[in-house]
């Protein structure tokens, strides 16, 4: 079965502080696409990343870093540093062999970074 | 248009009335999707359209919804005799179409049944 998991429904944090969201998934394909977004208080869909299950290397952007381990079926999304702006939920979501007709969906995390 | 447009914002309704929402998706986007998000929940796949292909129309979840889509622009979800379990966030989005292509969203449009 197809399936993300977050299991952390709610962090708070104090600004500066770095914080971890997990994502874990099952997937019975071998190919497939990891992706996390964003959705602060607005309420808009904000993609941060989209990575392919052949490329294992981690990524860094600005503040944001991303951690994929096979091995562990687990992408998960670390905020160094973290600011207000950064509250927000965080979705990670899987699409199987590229489909994105009906990407998977993890519950989400709610992120409050606190001054 | 930049990104994906959605209208109205906000809506609230009565129950038992018909709701229409609106999606302009990103110029030259050939997918398209409608979501569902509850309050505090994930989201709900509803449709999805690829140029003039036939819509996957699997995630409605009644004969009460529906959704039409003109070539490769505006989508508009329909929703008849809506019931308060039908207030949500309402979600489009638009993508390139191809293998993986990145997925944007609009803003939402909220409803509210009353």
């Amino acid at each position: 079965a197809q399936k993300v998991t977050q299991a952390q429904t709610e962090i708070s944090v104090v600004e500066k502080e770095d914080v971890t969201l997990d994502c874990v998934y099952e997937t019975r394909d071998t190919t497939y696409y990891l992706f996390w977004y964003k959705q602060p208080p607005s309420g808009e869909l904000v993609f941060l990343i989209r990575r392919n299950s052949f490329d294992e290397q981690n990524e860094i952007s600005g503040r944001y870093s991303w951690n994929f381990q096979k091995s562990t079926s687990s992408f998960n999304f670390t905020i160094t540093a973290s600011q207000v702006v950064d509250s927000a939920v965080y979705f990670c979501a899987l699409s199987e062999d590229g489909n994105n007709r009906k990407l998977i969906w993890g519950l989400g995390t709610s992120l409050a970074v606190n001054p | 248009g930049a990104g994906v447009s959605q209208s109205p914002s906000n809506k609230v309704t009565e129950k038992g009335k018909d709701v229409e929402l609106r999606c302009d998706p990103i110029s030259g986007h050939t997918a398209l999707y409608w979501y569902r998000q509850r309050l505090g929940q994930g989201l709900e796949f509803l449709i999805y359209f690829q140029g003039n292909s036939a819509p996957d129309k699997s995630g409605l979840p009644s004969d009460r919804f529906s959704a039409e889509r003109t070539g490769e622009s505006v989508s508009t979800l329909t929703i008849q005799r809506t019931q308060q379990e039908d207030s949500a966030v309402y979600l489009c989005a638009s993508s390139a179409g191809q293998v993986a292509s990145t997925i944007y969203f609009g803003e939402g449009s909220w409803l509210t049944v009353v």
